[in-house]
């Protein structure tokens, strides 16, 4: 029972323009979501988050959307750089015991210098 | 500021054998600690979690378990090693209701 899903496993992107990443989740009582990058054999890094009673948070490059009728939260890096090449989780919090997340598949985002 | 350290950082085994994994907090207090696994070409599973010393929970099925004997450290084992517990292991940590935040990783090879 995939409950966050990232459906495009991979996405290339020109350098200066911007990357979409997608995000669809299914519980609604995820109250918190989250971005990670990550890089090949190194553990993730935090990016961004937003809170369920928002819809948009942004930080310098990064911008996160959250759409809850639809259970649909998008990251957009604008611009893009070639060091934003990584794969990038999705994943979503219920607050329950535990502060667990639950994460999506992943998309590989390659930046085309 | 907040540190976090596992080791090691690859390790081939064979099938059968035992694995101790072990992951260290530094700069915080009564961390919540988290346990994942990152099959090839997948998204992260969480295997376990603790918010205390001694409590943990595990979240699926398997052939590993895990002790939390200090504040700050967390162990992943295993008496007999399968194929498929081959993976990267990765060890997280958060405060309260926050962000979690993950250590370097272990490549895990089983052959």
């Amino acid at each position: 029972d995939q409950q966050v899903k990232q459906n495009s496993p991979s996405l290339s992107v020109q350098e200066g323009r911007i990357s979409i990443l997608n995000c669809d989740y299914t519980n609604s009582m995820f109250d918190y979501f989250l971005w990670y990058k990550k890089y090949p054999a190194e553990g993730p890094t935090f990016l961004i988050s937003i809170s369920s009673i928002k819809d948009k948070n942004e930080d310098g490059r990064f911008t996160v959307f959250l759409n809850k009728s639809a259970k649909h939260l998008s990251l957009h890096i604008v611009p893009s750089q070639p060091g934003d090449s990584a794969v990038y989780f999705c994943a979503a919090r219920v607050m329950e015991y535990g502060n667990k997340l639950v994460f999506g598949a992943g998309t590989i985002l390659r930046v085309k210098s | 500021s907040q540190t976090i350290h596992q080791w090691p950082a690859t390790l081939v085994q064979p099938v059968g054998s035992p694995l101790s994994l072990e992951c260290t907090v530094e700069g915080t207090s009564n961390p919540n600690l988290y346990w994942y696994r990152q099959a090839a070409g997948r998204g992260l599973q969480l295997l376990f979690y603790s918010v205390g010393i001694g409590q943990i929970s595990s979240e699926v099925p398997q052939n590993l378990s895990a002790s939390r004997p200090q504040d700050r450290q967390f162990i992943l084992s295993s008496k007999k090693l399968l194929l498929s517990d081959s993976g990267f292991y990765l060890c997280a940590w958060s405060v309260a209701w926050n962000e979690q935040f993950f250590g370097p990783g272990t490549r895990l090879t089983v052959l």
